[in-house]
């Protein structure tokens, strides 16, 4: 079934590593976001696309790095992970065409990320 | 900062009962409202949204609306066990297509 898929669905790795989280959806939806969710601040954003090769920062942007060359794929990377930055990642997109204007977001799966 | 504010519960309600969870904004420039369910361990679903002021209803669910007060609020009617979960708010403006989430209602529906 096509969607939104997150990989990997887990990972732990090491405080300095570089890590990177994928995004891919089926429905051409023209935005996509990265958020994360900690116990007790629900979910901030962090960085979200318009469309190709358009990004900008979210809430709490700093160290993190995204890119979107196709419409498809919204790639998250921590350039060096720290432990302040385990979490669980998810990805949205959304269609502003669709759902009467609502701009509706649909969620992935989830990364749960562990910096040790 | 724009703030969605969310009681983070748990609220415990008994089957059958009416759930009601409260979300309050604090942008006035807010134009849309959604509710999300995220069951433990799983992302977000979401289950209305509203962007007029007054009552929107979708089956057991309400969705209610008060720009003026800054308000949202979400019925749940007939509450079963399996609507156990935590109920996020989440607000979005005018001026990018992002949300900004409240923390959450867990609900825990007694059977």
């Amino acid at each position: 079934d096509a969607g939104i898929t997150q990989s990997p669905r887990y990972k732990i790795t090491e405080t300095g590593r570089q890590v990177t989280l994928m995004c891919h959806q089926t429905w051409s939806h023209s935005y996509m976001f990265w958020y994360r969710q900690d116990l007790g601040h629900g979910l901030r954003l962090i960085y979200y696309s318009a469309a190709a090769d358009i990004t900008d920062k979210g809430e709490v942007p700093d160290g993190y790095v995204v890119s979107r060359s196709k419409t498809e794929n919204f790639p998250l990377t921590l350039e060096s992970a720290t432990r302040s930055q385990t979490s669980v990642y998810f990805c949205a997109s959304s269609d502003p065409r669709g759902s009467g204007g609502t701009d509706t977001q649909y969620f992935g799966p989830g990364t749960r990320l562990t910096v040790l | 900062q724009k703030e969605v504010e969310q009681n983070s519960g748990p609220l415990s309600v008994p089957e059958g009962a009416i759930a009601s969870l409260n979300c309050t904004y604090s942008d006035r420039g807010s134009q849309s409202f959604f509710w999300y369910r995220q069951y433990s361990g799983k992302s977000p679903e979401l289950i209305m949204f509203i962007y007029s002021n007054g009552d929107k209803e979708d089956g057991r669910f309400t969705a209610q609306l008060n720009k003026a007060s800054q308000y949202v609020s979400l019925l749940i009617r007939d509450s079963q066990p399996s609507d156990s979960a935590t109920y996020l708010c989440a607000v979005r403006d005018t001026g990018r297509r992002a949300l900004t989430f409240g923390s959450g209602t867990r609900l825990q529906v007694q059977p």
